[in-house]
Parts: structure tokens; sequence; C-alpha cells
């Protein structure tokens, strides 16, 4: 089956500093990516929809400037959280779309991210 | 109304027993439906596709579903203790985008 890595999986940070955090699909192109937040006990909430060659398109109340990202090829995304602070801290899952499979989304495997 | 609902559960079922867990949706041109598991502190896995009306069986999992009624289910045949998880529920709408449920809290209890 279709394959979707992340890195790092654990990182822990200070207050202030940026955060960047990696969204491959191994096995497959992914033209679309997205981007979700979860904490502890809460459903996903999706924070961005990423495209290949252009610019993503975030959800309401997600400030664009501080969670940037990057989709520069067909099998990379990259979510930099910019200034983090501690309410920062979740769990940042990604998903890549498979359009050969008819719109199926795979997810990696998540990034815990907790800022000090 | 919510685009796709879900009972949050927790539902509890004994060990052996059928696990059924049901999810509406509110977009009538939806063509995709998904089932996601996810363990507590992990990512949701893919577990079970639909796109047609009826039934898919894969192994103890059977996904239904009814597009008149706008309705989606899973049953998990011979529950284990390992089924235990958020189940999460998918729909792709017509415009192509992929909608959540707040999933459903299953337990199965020895």
């Amino acid at each position: 089956g279709a394959v979707v890595s992340q890195h790092p999986s654990w990182v822990i940070c200070k207050s202030g500093t940026s955060v960047k955090i990696e969204c491959r699909s191994l096995d497959f192109q992914a033209t679309t990516m997205f981007w979700y937040r979860q904490f502890p006990k809460q459903s996903l909430m999706l924070m961005a929809t990423s495209n290949e060659g252009s610019k993503a398109t975030y959800e309401q109340g997600v400030e664009k400037d501080k969670f940037l990202i990057n989709h520069a090829s067909l099998t990379l995304s990259t979510l930099t959280v910019t200034s983090a602070h501690p309410e920062d801290s979740s769990f940042y899952i990604c998903s890549a779309r498979d359009r050969t499979v008819r719109e199926t989304q795979y997810f990696g495997p998540g990034t815990r991210l907790l800022v000090l | 109304q919510k685009e796709v609902e879900q009972n949050s559960g927790p539902l509890s079922v004994p060990e052996g027993a059928i696990a059924s867990l049901n999810c509406t949706y509110s977009d009538r041109g939806s063509q995709s439906f998904f089932w996601y598991r996810q363990y507590s502190g992990k990512s949701p896995e893919l577990i079970m596709s639909i796109y047609s009306n009826g039934d898919k069986e894969d192994g103890r999992f059977t996904a239904q579903l009814n597009k008149a009624s706008q309705y989606v289910s899973l049953l998990i045949r011979d529950s284990q203790p390992s089924d235990s998880a958020t189940y999460l529920c998918a729909v792709a709408s017509s415009a192509s985008k992929i909608i959540f449920g707040s999933g459903t809290r299953l337990s199965i209890r020895p």
C-alpha cells in the first residue's frame, strides 16, 4: 500500500524558535497533501491543503504567516511552525492524496511537537 | 448540520461480537467513502474504502453504503481487544474534498 513518511516524529523546542516538519509520499506522486493538527482526545483538525507548485489553502482561523507550507515537489511538503509557543504544542499529521486510487488519502505517522 | 456525522461513543462491545459503526453525510454528490482506524497517540490508518451501493467485505470488516439514505457503516465481526480504537468515517465530497467525521470510540471488552 501507499506509504507516507514524516520527519521528525518527535520534536522539543524552546519558545520562539521555528520548527520544520517534512512529509513525503514514498511510492506515489501526491499533487495534494494535507496538514492536520490534533490535540489530546480531540478530533483531527484540517489546517491547510498543500498543492504542488502553488500556494497552500488555509482553513479559517489558521494563521498562514505562522504555519508556512511549501509543496516543492510531487513527493514532498513541509510545514514550518514559526516562532513556536507552548500553545502550538500538538500532534501534527500530514496526509497525501493518491489520485490514482479514487482520491484516497494516506496519513503519515505524525509529528509530536512540544514547545517549552 | 455537520457534513459527516458519527456518534462519538464510546461504543462498548463484548469480545467476539459484531461491532457496528455508523456514519451519515450531507453531500448527495459524494462518490467515495472511507473508514480509518486511529489508535490512541497514533495517526489514522485506512482500513476500508467503498464507492458503490451495497456491501464490501475485507476479512472481518464489512463496509456498507446506501447513497439514497446517505448512510455508510462499518461492521467488525468477531471483535478483538485490538480493535479498540477510534474509527473515522471520511467522505469525498462532490468538490473532491475529503471531509472527516469526528470519530466513534470503540471499546472491546474481554
